[in-house]
């Protein structure tokens, strides 16, 4: 059972370049989640995605970009990387309508911007 | 602004301490407090979480503390262990409108042997 999965682990990017952060959970969950960590600030949410269809903004969207691709994807885009970018990315997934969620996070992508 | 606030950024406990961490929230549409632990190269884990509806919930050696008055919830750790030492994130959520978690901004937790 792999629960969410997260590519690449690790990325260097220069200023001005784009990528995308691939994110796939195997639990049927509805709802999912893209958030940052940075030192001293928890885990900020950029997007979530409350059911396939839907996305929504979190509290520090600009300079991303999310797709819903299905019930089980949701990716990060970034299409023009600046150094505030360099983090370490998060995805989740859980399924609100039940009591006490859980929700399942992701091993992680450390992004460095140069 | 940050409206779950923790406290302290970091902390020191002897093996068989208790390590006491603490949160503040400020939006009282928030009816879900989860703990979560997170190991360096892991993403975060649930450890243990409560609704306002109870003051005290317990597993283990884990005990989350709330007092819904003071918009306020903890964490102990009785007799900590080495194996505890972690990053550890307070949070909260509501069950309506956005279903996403706020997070503290996370305690560092060392367990000397």
């Amino acid at each position: 059972n792999a629960g969410v999965t997260q590519t690449p682990k690790f990325q260097v990017l220069k200023t001005g370049q784009s990528m995308t952060l691939q994110c796939a959970q195997d639990m049927n969950h509805n709802s999912m989640y893209w958030y940052r960590q940075d030192p001293g600030m928890g885990l900020r949410l950029i997007y979530y995605s409350a059911s396939e269809g839907t996305t929504d903004k979190g509290e520090v969207p600009n300079g991303y970009n999310v797709s819903r691709l299905n019930k089980r994807e949701f990716s990060l885009r970034l299409e023009s990387a600046a150094p505030s970018q360099t983090s370490v990315y998060f995805c989740a997934s859980s399924d609100p309508p039940v009591l006490n969620a859980e929700a399942f996070f992701g091993q992680g992508t450390r992004l460095t911007v140069v | 602004q940050q409206q779950v606030k923790q406290s302290p950024q970091s902390l020191i406990v002897q093996k068989g301490g208790i390590s006491i961490i603490n949160c503040a929230y400020e939006n009282t549409a928030f009816d879900y407090f989860p703990w979560y632990q997170q190991f360096p190269g892991k993403g975060p884990a649930l450890l243990i979480a409560i609704r306002p509806d109870v003051s005290e919930k317990k597993e283990g050696r884990f005990t989350i503390s709330f007092n819904k008055s003071a918009k306020q919830f903890s964490l102990h750790i009785m007799d900590s262990q080495p194996g505890d030492s972690a990053t550890y994130f307070c949070a909260a959520k509501q069950d309506t409108g956005r279903r996403a978690l706020t997070f503290g901004s996370g305690t560092r937790l060392q367990v000397q042997p």
